[in-house]
């Protein structure tokens, strides 16, 4: 149980193009759903938090204009990186809670995004 | 807000030997502590938890300790296998947080064989 998917896996994408990636909870409703970036060799750095049908919460220096975050059903949100440069590059993951008295995460597999 | 810092960054370990990784975090109201593996190109997994009503736990080789007083908290793998090569991290997060985590550097664990 608790299985988290992303699609796709890995992107390549020419600068000023837009990248959408799919974050679902395959058997369970996530109530809360978090977008983390990673880059080579470091820690996971929280990108956005968002609960289903409302606006995201994004964390300080994070332009929400730039990651757009969806989350229109209890398992499904998605994260589009718009007019995408090549300082974009990095290894998106996304995880999900079942719910706010259930504090543990179930991350995806991540989505490794490049950007010529 | 919280910070965790984690301890060694890498580790290396001959096949068969116990490895411990630390943590120590610094918001006494923290609660819970899950502990994630991330293997090569892959997401982390959630591979033991604890929760601060609790001082140690164990899941066939691999155990977490908390000490609530002290702040730190720490992971031990006991008779290491090659698969058990990855980067760990600990975390740390605290009611009436949304349930946001917040996650050591890591470490990078090498078993020898």
């Amino acid at each position: 149980g608790a299985v988290v998917s992303q699609h796709p896996s890995r992107v390549i994408c020419k600068s000023g193009t837009s990248v959408k990636i799919e974050c679902r909870s395959l058997d369970f409703q996530a109530t809360t759903m978090f977008w983390y970036r990673q880059f080579p060799k470091q820690s996971l750095m929280l990108m956005a938090t968002s609960n289903e049908g409302s606006k995201a919460t994004y964390e300080q220096g994070v332009e929400k204009d730039k990651f757009l975050i969806n989350h229109a059903s209890l398992t499904l949100s998605t994260l589009t990186v718009t007019s995408a440069h090549p300082e974009d590059s990095s290894f998106y993951i996304c995880s999900a809670t079942m719910g706010i008295l259930w504090e543990t995460q179930y991350f995806g597999p991540g989505t490794r995004l490049l950007v010529l | 807000g919280e910070n965790v810092e984690q301890h060694p960054s890498t580790l290396s370990v001959q096949e068969g030997d116990s490895a411990v990784i630390k943590c120590t975090y610094s918001d006494s109201a923290s609660n819970y502590f899950p502990w994630y593996k991330q293997e090569l190109g892959k997401g982390p997994q959630l591979i033991i938890d604890i929760r601060s009503n609790v001082g140690e736990k164990k899941d066939q080789r691999i155990a977490v300790t908390l000490n609530k007083t002290a702040k730190h908290f720490s992971l031990h793998i006991t008779e290491t296998q090659p698969e058990d090569s990855a980067v760990y991290f600990c975390a740390a997060s605290k009611d009436n947080a949304g349930n946001m985590l917040t996650f050591g550097g890591g470490t990078r664990l090498m078993v020898k064989p």
